[in-house]
Formats: structure tokens, sequence, C-alpha cells
């Protein structure tokens, strides 16, 4: 079946621990965006890339880094940076037609910083 | 820079009450107009869509939506809630950042609860 595989569901890091987020898709879907979904704030975009090699900064991207080296994948690092890292972290992909941003959910990645 | 409001925080209903949750949109060219469901457990899912033409919109699970210009709204309704309608619920709006398109704002989302 299509999808977006994220990976791992649970991960627990310790303060000043960069970790990795992966996204995978099997959708051929050009678009691919990361979201931080926190109670009360809904859904603000991480960062996005609207084609393989490229990506651009979403409106919380301090203390996060991507990278889009293939189609399928898109990779989301969280730096030591990033004050407050706690949060469900929510990747999807688009293959519509531009403006037709009919976006494809995966079941998020929940991270915890102890 | 575009922005999308939604009204109500938590939302608690009784079966087969009525359903209206508010959403309003700032940008001042063509949208595109969405609503997503996050079910208990599930994966984000479009609820249903406005791109163009008849400004009033049906989705899955008898959910509609009423998109108003000249308020800049898009507001979700249902005429008789179930149970399983307990959810949160996103409105999202297409906008353009730094040139390019392709970027979807969401809203701080509803939750609501459906008493049985």
């Amino acid at each position: 079946d299509g999808g977006i595989t994220q990976s791992p569901k649970y991960l627990f890091r310790k303060e000043g621990q960069n970790v990795t987020l992966s996204c995978e898709q099997n959708l051929n879907h050009d678009a691919m965006y990361w979201y931080r979904q926190d109670p009360g704030q809904g859904l603000r975009l991480i960062y996005y890339s609207q084609i393989v090699n490229d990506f651009q900064k979403g409106d919380i991207a301090e203390g996060y880094s991507v990278s889009r080296e293939k189609k399928e994948s898109f990779p989301l690092t969280v730096t030591s940076a990033q004050k407050n890292p706690t949060a469900f972290y929510l990747c999807a992909s688009n293959g519509g037609d531009s403006g037709a941003n009919v976006l494809t959910f995966g079941a998020g990645s929940r991270l915890t910083v102890l | 820079a575009q922005s999308v409001s939604q009204h109500n925080h938590h939302v608690i209903l009784s079966e087969a009450a009525s359903l209206e949750l508010g959403c309003n949109y700032s940008y001042g060219g063509t949208v595109n107009l969405f609503w997503y469901v996050q079910y208990p457990g599930q994966h984000l899912q479009l609820l249903l869509k406005y791109f163009s033409g008849d400004p009033l919109v049906k989705g899955i699970k008898g959910f509609e939506a009423e998109f108003i210009k000249s308020k800049f709204s898009f507001n979700l309704r249902k005429p008789s809630v179930q149970w399983s309608d307990t959810a949160e619920y996103f409105c999202a709006v297409n906008g353009r950042y730094g040139g390019a398109t392709n970027k979807l704002i969401f809203g701080t989302g509803t939750l609501l609860a459906v008493q049985p």
C-alpha cells in the first residue's frame, strides 16, 4: 500500500543530543513537509521540500535541519539548538497540482527530551 | 503573512446535536481551503476541500463547509453528530511563502468530544 512511513514512533533523547527522524514515502510525491504538533497550537511548518535537493524553511525552522537527497526520503534532524524539542512530529507529502495541497500524513513521531 | 483562526478550542456536544466549527483566514489572494480531521490514534486525514466553484462543499461522513469570501470564512458543519465524530479538527489554507507555493497553513485545531 502507498503511504508515508515515519520512524521511530517514540523517541527519548537527553538534552544536548541530536536526533534524526525518518520519513519515507512510496507515493512518488514531489513535495514533502515536516510539521510539529503541540497541544493548543495546531500544526506548525518546520521545513518543506518541493523537489529533490531543494528545501525551504517554514515558520519554525530554528534548531532543525533537513536533507532531500532522494525523492522518497526527507529526514528531519532535531539539533541540540532546538530549545523546546519535546513534541509530536508529522511528516506529509503532496503530489498534486500547484496550489492543490491535499497532504498525505504519516503516523507521526513523538519525541521526548529527558 | 497568512494565518488561520479557529475560534473554538474545545467543543462538547451530545449525540444528534448540530455542529458548526468556525474558521477564518487572512490572505488577500485566491485560496484553497481544507478541513483535516485527526481521530484518536489515527493519522491526520482530509475531511473536505474547496478549490473553486460551488462554495458549499461536501466531505466525508456527512460533513460540509461553506466558503464565504466576503467574511474570509470556511466554517465546518454537520447537522447531527455521532459519538464517532469525536476527534480534533483542523482548518487549513493554501498560501504562498517566500515566493513558493504549496505551503499549507493550519489553524490551532478544535477538539470535539461527542457524548453518547
